[in-house]
Formats: C-alpha cells, sequence, structure tokens
C-alpha cells in the first residue's frame, strides 16, 4: 500500500493558519475515522497531535483541529507560534489492517 | 508515568539479523496492543507492524514489505516486546521506536520510545 500523499512543505507567519493536507484513498482515508496527526522537531520523538480525525489528545494545544472530506484529511494550526514549527505526520488504519503514514510535511514558521 | 525503553540497535552486516527489544513500564503492558515504527536517517516514519494483547488473541499484522522478515513478539511476563528482523537490508538503518497502539483511539501511536538504531553496512 502506497504511502499517503502530503505537500513537502509548508509555511504562515506568526499568528496565522495554516492547513496540511493527507491525500489517500478509500481504502484508508475514505474508509476509516481513524487518521491521526504527529508532530516531531527535530531530534524528538513524534507525539500524537490528532486522533481519530479530529480529537486532540490532554496535552495537545486546542490550536490544533483535524478534519476530513472524503479521501482527503487535513489539520490546522491556527493562531501560529514558532514552536510550532516541526514536521507533521499523518497517519490512516487501512483495509489490510495496517497504519499507513503519509510523507510528511516540514511546517516553517516565518 | 509510561516508559519505553529500547535495546538491541547495533551495526549489522547486510543478510544478517537482529533482536530488538523495548521494556515498557508505566501502564498494564499485558492489556496493550503495541507497535513498531521506523524512521531511516533523514526520512519519514515507517509503521512496521503490532501486536495484539493476549486477551485479544495476541495476532500480529504486518505491511507487506516486511512480511516473511520480521517478526514482532511479546513477553508479558516481562513487560517486554520484541522485534526480531531477518535478511536484513542496506534500506532497513533506522532508528526503530516501539509504541504504544491505542486500540481504544482508532489505533493511534499514543506513546513513543526514544528509539535504538539499527545500521545495515557491510
Amino acid at each position: 500500500q502506497s504511502a499517503l500523499t502530503q505537500p513537502p512543505s509548508a509555511s504562515g507567519s506568526p499568528g496565522q493558519s495554516v492547513t496540511i493536507s493527507c491525500t489517500g484513498t478509500s481504502s484508508d482515508v475514505g474508509g476509516y475515522n481513524y487518521v491521526s496527526w504527529y508532530q516531531q522537531h527535530p531530534g524528538k520523538v513524534p507525539k500524537l497531535m490528532i486522533y481519530e480525525v479530529s480529537k486532540r489528545p490532554s496535552g495537545a494545544p486546542d490550536r490544533f483541529s483535524g478534519s476530513k472530506s472524503g479521501n482527503t484529511a487535513a489539520l490546522t494550526i491556527s493562531g501560529l507560534q514558532a514552536e510550532d514549527e516541526a514536521d507533521y505526520y499523518c497517519s490512516s488504519y487501512a483495509v489490510t489492517k495496517t497504519i499507513i503514514f503519509g510523507g510528511g510535511t516540514k511546517l516553517t514558521v516565518l | 508515568e509510561v516508559q519505553l525503553v529500547e535495546s538491541g540497535g547495533d551495526l549489522v552486516k547486510p543478510g544478517g539479523s537482529l533482536r530488538l527489544s523495548c521494556a515498557a513500564s508505566g501502564f498494564t503492558f499485558s492489556n496493550s496492543w503495541m507497535s513498531w515504527v521506523r524512521q531511516a536517517p533523514g526520512k519519514g516514519l515507517e509503521w512496521l507492524g503490532r501486536i495484539k494483547s493476549k486477551t485479544d488473541g495476541g495476532t500480529t499484522d504486518y505491511p507487506t514489505f516486511v512480511k516473511g522478515r520480521f517478526t514482532i513478539s511479546r513477553d508479558d511476563s516481562r513487560n517486554t516486546l520484541y522485534l526480531q528482523m531477518n535478511s536484513l537490508k542496506i534500506e532497513d538503518t533506522a532508528v526503530y521506536h516501539c509504541t504504544t497502539y491505542n486500540v481504544r483511539i482508532g489505533g493511534a501511536l499514543d506513546y513513543w520510545g526514544q528509539g535504538t538504531l539499527v545500521t545495515v553496512s557491510s
């Protein structure tokens, strides 16, 4: 199964909003509400930010939100802050009973 | 506090084998589904497979690209997760993380270990 498709990079200024997309197929993103998003700072371990498309675990700021339409999921960060600069990965449960990751998006805060 | 500590990473020749371990603490390991994820240097995340709790059958699932080469197992008496890797290739060079696989929240990977480095080189 192929990796989910994310843009390699995204950017925004402090205070702005930025949205990162994650495109799959009807066998993964479109077929299940089991999309997660992870934040990874350089040299650090990935951190879960969103699960089940739009739910935030404790510890994830409410500036982070998730959504899905058809085969594409999205992570939106509102009120961008300097510490949001990181790599972001989406993942989805798939019909093959596996988890598929996106290729990752490097977010730059200008 | 949940802790996952991987060990066993090493330099190994192509075609060789290696077994990684992940010591878990701070939660009820025997009730938990667990996963392995790797990250090659400068690259993205790759999911390597999952093992269910014995209560839920203890079965495993793997992506196609590791089937037959990698095997995940667990020892609940030692609170330890394992990843047996055979026929290693240069492209298996990566940091290997164990994670919890939280089936209650759609299979999200909510806790990660720091990882152990596997280098495959002649």
